[in-house]
Parts: C-alpha cells; sequence; structure tokens
C-alpha cells in the first residue's frame, strides 16, 4: 500500500540546535516533494519544493535533502528558535505522463517544540 | 495582503443542517482544492478545480459538493452534515502551467481554515 510516513512522536530540541524531521514514503514515485509548516488552527504554509532529480535544496536556515533510492526526504532547521515551534508536513506529487499530478498527497507531520 | 481567504473561521452546524463554507483568492490562480484535515491528521484531499473542470476524489463522500462560480471564488457545500464530519476545511490554490513538454505544478497557498463544528 502507499504510505507517507513522519514521525508521530513530538521533536523535542533545544534552542540554537538543529532540528532534522524525517518523511519517507512507500510505493510512490514522486516527481517533486515539498514541505510545508502548520501552526495550531491556521492552513499549511510553503516552505521548500525539491524535485526527483535534486538532491538538496537550502533557504536560509531550512535544507531539504531527497534520496529518491531511500525514498526519504530530511527536513534541517538550523540554528532553531523557539518561533520554529510548529507542525512541519511532508507531502508529494506523484509523477505522470506529463511531468507531475497537481495533486499533493500529505503527510501527517511532525511537531516540532523548541526550548529556549 | 490576504491572499487566500476563507470564510467563515468558525462554523457551527447542527447534524443534517446543509451548510456551504467559501473560499475566494485574489492570486488569479486557475487550480482550487478543498481539504478536509482532522486533528493530528493529514490534509486530506476532497476535490479540486482545474479552471472550470471539476475533479472528484474517489473515495469524497457524496454529501459533499462544490461550486466555483468564477476563478475568484470556491464554495464547499455539506449537504447533510454528520458529526464525522467535524473537521478543519483548508482551502488551496495553484497556478499551473503546461507546455508541450512538461507538466509544472506550482506550490499550493493554504487559506487559514474553517473550524466546522457538528452539533
Amino acid at each position: 500500500s502507499q504510505k507517507i510516513e513522519q514521525n508521530s512522536e513530538a521533536l523535542n530540541i533545544q534552542e540554537g540546535k538543529t532540528a532534522t524531521l524525517t518523511c519517507n514514503y512507500t510505493n510512490y514515485s514522486p516527481a517533486y516533494l515539498q514541505w510545508y509548516r502548520q501552526d495550531p488552527g491556521r492552513g499549511p504554509v510553503f516552505l521548500l519544493l525539491i524535485r526527483e532529480n535534486e538532491k538538496e535544496k537550502r533557504k536560509e536556515r531550512l535544507k531539504v535533502t531527497f534520496d529518491t533510492t531511500l525514498k526519504q526526504s530530511l527536513f534541517h532547521i538550523t540554528a532553531s528558535q523557539p518561533a520554529d515551534s510548529a507542525t512541519y508536513l511532508c507531502a508529494l506529487a506523484e509523477r505522470n505522463y506529463g511531468g507531475a499530478t497537481n495533486k499533493l498527497i500529505f503527510g501527517t507531520g511532525t511537531l516540532l517544540a523548541v526550548q529556549p | 495582503d490576504a491572499m487566500v481567504i476563507q470564510n467563515p473561521r468558525y462554523q457551527v452546524t447542527q447534524f443534517g443542517k446543509p451548510v456551504t463554507l467559501s473560499c475566494s483568492q485574489t492570486l488569479n490562480h486557475n487550480v482550487m482544492y478543498w481539504y478536509q484535515q482532522k486533528s493530528s491528521q493529514a490534509p486530506k484531499l476532497l476535490f479540486h478545480y482545474y479552471d472550470k473542470d471539476f475533479n472528484n476524489e474517489a473515495d469524497t463522500p457524496d454529501n459533499f459538493q462544490s461550486r466555483r462560480p468564477n476563478t475568484s471564488f470556491c464554495f464547499l457545500d455539506i449537504r447533510s452534515p454528520g458529526l464525522g464530519d467535524a473537521a478543519m476545511y483548508l482551502c488551496a490554490t495553484s497556478r499551473e502551467v503546461t507546455s508541450i513538454l512538461a507538466f509544472r505544478t506550482d506550490t499550493q497557498y493554504f487559506g487559514p481554515g474553517t473550524r466546522l463544528t457538528v452539533l
């Protein structure tokens, strides 16, 4: 069966440390993968997109890696701050004959708590 | 600055009483989506519009309908809400560009959501 798995347990880290969140998938052939941030009671906010032919993407303190052999994406926040505390969702779009579908399939998210 | 607006933010309805949630966008995006998200779960796609073309997910109950009268607006109608329909409903938009060689999809922009309570 098709699955997208993220750590269901909350990740607690100290301010200033690097947070690493994991997204694993099975039985998908993603054209690209995205990471979103979701605060309680709010809609997800797009952070980064990485395509199947890309190994790594960076944006300020954020870094995403994509390993299609391992079927895994890692999301890193360096120099984490309490304001980074939120749920982080990964989402993938499958490849189709035209390149990629326009539908995202989301994971359940990982709650990150950064302690001051 | 609001780009994707959802109204109302909180909606309370009674069991079986029809309810309509609305979404509007100022991005002029051609694709609009409706997701259902229950507590601690992944957003689940209900349906989406590509321009005026309606695309229903296979497992979306018939109780859920949608209308898109123009590019800017999209509505979610729940004909007879049950207790299990209590959730956050998220509207999202994206701009899709197609070419002869590739179908490139842009990122999705979400609204703040409507929290639906069914009594």
